[in-house]
C-alpha cells in the first residue's frame, strides 16, 4: 500500500498568515496514463470531509485561489495564504494512484 | 445539485452486522464509482471500496476484504455497504462518496455512526 506521510501534525496560525503542509507517499504517484492523482481534503469539526484540489494542483468548483496545491511525484504541499477563521480543521492529503485508494494522517490548523 | 443521503445512525450489538445506504442524486448514478471511507473516533480516513454501478464490479482494500460487501441497486440510485460480525473496532462513522476521474472524492455523504455495544 501508498503509505502517505504528512507534515505537521497540527500547526498554529494567525489570522491573515499563511502555512504550508507536506505530504510525501512511498511509491510515485504518477499513473501509468502520467497523471498524478493527489487530492487535498479539510475536515472541519462534526461535518465530512470536502475536497479542496484535486490532481496536485487544481482546485475544486467554489474553492479560494488562496489554497494551491503544488508537487510531483512523491512530494507536495498544501498552501493556504491569508488564513480565515473558516480554513480552522484537519486537512489530509489522499492519493488516487493505486488500490487501495489512503490518506495521510492528517494536520490540524489551529489559530494561534 | 448532487446530494449523498445516508441511512441513519445505528446501535448494533457484537456479532452482529450492519448494513448502511447512500442514496444518490443529482446526477446519473451509473456515470461514477461510489466509495466508502471509514473514520474511527479522532482518527483519519481509511479507504474501505468502491463499486462501479454500471458494471457492479467491486475493489476492496484487503483489509476489508470479508467484513465489507458493497452492493448498489440501479433502480433506486442507491449504494450499500454491509459490515459484517462487527466488534468494538468496527465502531466509527462511515462515508460514502462519489469518485471522479483522478481519484478524487467531491461529494460525501453525511456519514453514518456506527456503534458496536452490547
Amino acid at each position: 500500500d501508498v503509505v502517505m506521510t504528512q507534515t505537521p501534525v497540527s500547526m498554529s496560525v494567525s489570522l491573515g498568515g499563511q502555512v504550508s503542509i507536506s505530504c510525501r507517499s512511498s511509491q510515485s504517484l504518477v499513473h501509468n496514463n502520467g497523471n498524478t492523482y493527489l487530492s487535498w481534503y479539510i475536515q472541519k469539526p462534526s461535518q465530512s470531509p470536502q475536497l479542496l484540489i484535486y490532481k496536485v494542483s487544481n482546485r475544486f468548483s467554489g474553492i479560494s485561489d488562496r489554497f494551491s496545491g503544488s508537487g510531483s511525484g512523491t512530494d507536495f504541499t498544501l498552501k493556504i495564504s491569508r488564513v480565515e477563521p473558516d480554513d480552522l480543521g484537519v486537512y489530509y492529503c489522499g492519493q488516487g494512484t493505486q488500490y487501495p485508494y489512503t490518506f495521510g494522517a492528517g494536520t490540524k490548523l489551529e489559530l494561534k | 445539485e448532487v446530494k449523498l443521503q445516508q441511512s441513519g445512525d445505528e446501535l448494533v450489538r457484537p456479532g452482529a452486522s450492519v448494513k448502511i445506504s447512500c442514496k444518490a442524486s443529482g446526477y446519473t448514478f451509473t456515470s461514477y464509482s461510489m466509495h466508502w471511507v471509514k473514520q474511527r473516533p479522532g482518527q483519519g480516513l481509511e479507504w474501505i471500496g468502491a463499486i462501479i454501478p454500471i458494471i457492479d464490479t467491486t475493489e476492496y482494500n484487503q483489509k476489508f476484504k470479508g467484513k465489507a460487501t458493497l452492493t448498489a441497486d440501479k433502480s433506486s440510485n442507491t449504494a450499500n455497504m454491509e459490515l459484517s460480525r462487527l466488534t468494538s473496532e468496527d465502531s466509527a462513522v462511515y462515508y460514502c462518496a462519489r469518485g471522479t476521474l483522478g481519484g478524487s472524492f467531491a461529494y460525501w455523504g453525511q456519514g453514518t455512526l456506527v456503534t458496536v455495544s452490547s
